[in-house]
């Protein structure tokens, strides 16, 4: 079945730091990828997404490409802020008529901290 | 534009008890999910379902039940509660079958079992 393995954390970083958040997946067919956040005592929201090879998703300075022949979806940010500290969720859905799972499965999570 | 609400945001039970978890979205969405979240494990599915009237079990459906009363709700059910279900529950909800699009998520329920 389709799988999502993300670099554990916690990651802690100082603020303007570079960070990268390694995201690796099994899948059939060809899934679309996500990135959700989640700040403390809420719940996940999307952060950015791709849903076909080479697409790049952005959004709030971060940024992840989907590389198939690597099978990976890593999450970049070029300099990182006090209130980027949260849990960051990688996560792949795959469509039916791509003989594949709707089930949107995720990753364990990774907790960032970034300290001033 | 509510999105994706759950009652209750708390919860204590005891060792044996029953509750239903109530999940309901606005947004026309076809496909909703029960997930729980504990430390080191990420986000686990328990139940999805596709479409109104249809169910599929997940990763840990065991202890769980489900009913997608609709389009628009979807609750999970736990008959006789036990300390492992101690836990945060969150539903959420996305476009569809044959639809790549993001789910959306509510607010999460944090249910303690003693």
């Amino acid at each position: 079945g389709n799988s999502v393995t993300q670099m554990e954390g916690p990651v802690t970083l100082s603020e303007e730091a570079f960070l990268t958040i390694n995201c690796t997946y099994t899948a059939t067919g060809y899934p679309s990828l996500f990135w959700y956040v989640q700040y403390p005592g809420e719940g996940l929201q999307l952060l950015l997404k791709a849903t076909k090879a080479d697409d790049k998703g952005s959004n709030k300075g971060f940024e992840a490409t989907y590389r198939k022949e690597t099978t990976s979806f890593h999450l970049e940010k070029g300099s990182v802020q006090v209130s980027d500290s949260a849990v960051y969720f990688c996560a792949l859905r795959g469509g039916i008529s791509q003989g594949g799972s709707e089930k949107l499965v995720f990753g364990k999570g990774t907790k960032l901290t970034v300290n001033p | 534009n509510a999105g994706v609400t759950q009652t209750p945001k708390f919860q204590v039970l005891k060792t044996g008890q029953s509750m239903t978890l109530q999940c309901a979205q606005d947004m026309n969405h076809n496909s909703m999910y029960w997930y729980r979240q504990d430390p080191g494990m990420g986000l686990r599915l328990i139940y999805y379902s596709a479409s109104e009237g249809t169910t599929d079990k997940g990763e840990v459906p065991n202890g769980y039940n489900v009913s997608r009363l609709n389009k628009r709700e979807f609750s999970l059910r736990l008959e006789s509660a036990a300390p492992s279900q101690t836990s945060v529950y969150f539903c959420a909800s996305s476009g569809g079958t044959g639809e790549i699009t993001e789910a959306f998520f509510g607010q999460g329920t944090r249910l303690t079992v003693v």
